[in-house]
């Protein structure tokens, strides 16, 4: 089973700052198969990023992903009031699904 | 609009069986386009998968929950149902259903989700 570890746990910044959030996986993952999702609190994640670095439908430009391998980034250019939530990375293989445990960007 | 919805019992009972079924309306789930899938998400925690399947291939399980776990599928009504046996309270959680893109593997809709409590 690939294991994905997000970091920082948490990002403290302000708005109009720029995020860089870490996806690393335990061992080499099909870029096609890698995603990141928002979450909001009490709300279902909602998907950003596809096969590391599409954009889904309705995603702001702000929002980006790059890497391969086992190195994933998802970068956010300026954050906005509404960016400041939970993001997860997820990836398939082997006939499975595992997600990082997330990282929490916070009103500095 | 393909919309999604979960539905069961708010409260499970330690040791009993935990059932949850997904409604789909606006697509079908019979499409070769999409695996169909469960998520969990224990309080204040992270995402957990628990299983997907296509409805023309194979279903698939977390290996952590294997033993406890059938997803069922009901075409005639365009569900699809979640059966978790033997619960206990480290089965709390918030469970979704989600419609997962074959190929690419990701998970582009979500129900609202539905909790989940394990207690006597």
């Amino acid at each position: 089973e690939i294991l994905l570890t997000q970091s920082p746990g948490t990002l403290s910044l302000s708005p109009g700052e720029g995020a860089t959030l870490s996806c690393r996986a335990s061992q080499s993952v099909t870029s096609r198969y890698l995603a990141w999702y928002q979450q909001k609190p009490g709300q279902a994640p909602r998907l950003l990023i596809y096969g590391a670095l599409s954009r889904a439908t309705g995603i702001p430009d702000r929002f980006s992903g790059s890497g391969s391998g086992t190195d994933f980034t998802l970068t956010i250019s300026r954050l906005e009031s509404e960016d400041f939530a939970v993001y997860y990375c997820q990836q398939y293989g082997n006939s499975t699904w595992t997600f990082g445990q997330g990282t929490k960007v916070e009103i500095k | 609009q393909l919309q999604l919805q979960e539905s069961g019992p708010g409260l499970v009972k330690p040791s009993e069986t935990l059932s949850l079924t997904c409604t789909v309306s606006g697509g079908s789930i019979t499409s070769s386009t999409y695996y169909w899938g469960w998520i969990r998400q224990p309080p204040g925690r992270g995402l957990e998968w628990i299983g997907s399947f296509l409805y023309s291939g194979s279903t698939y399980y977390n290996p952590s929950l294997k033993s406890r776990v059938t997803i069922s599928v009901d075409t005639s009504s365009n569900q699809f149902s979640l059966r978790l046996t033997s619960v206990t309270a480290a089965d709390t959680a918030v469970y979704y259903c989600a419609r997962i893109y074959n190929h690419y593997y990701f998970m582009d809709l979500w129900g609202k989700g539905t909790t989940v409590t394990v207690s006597s």
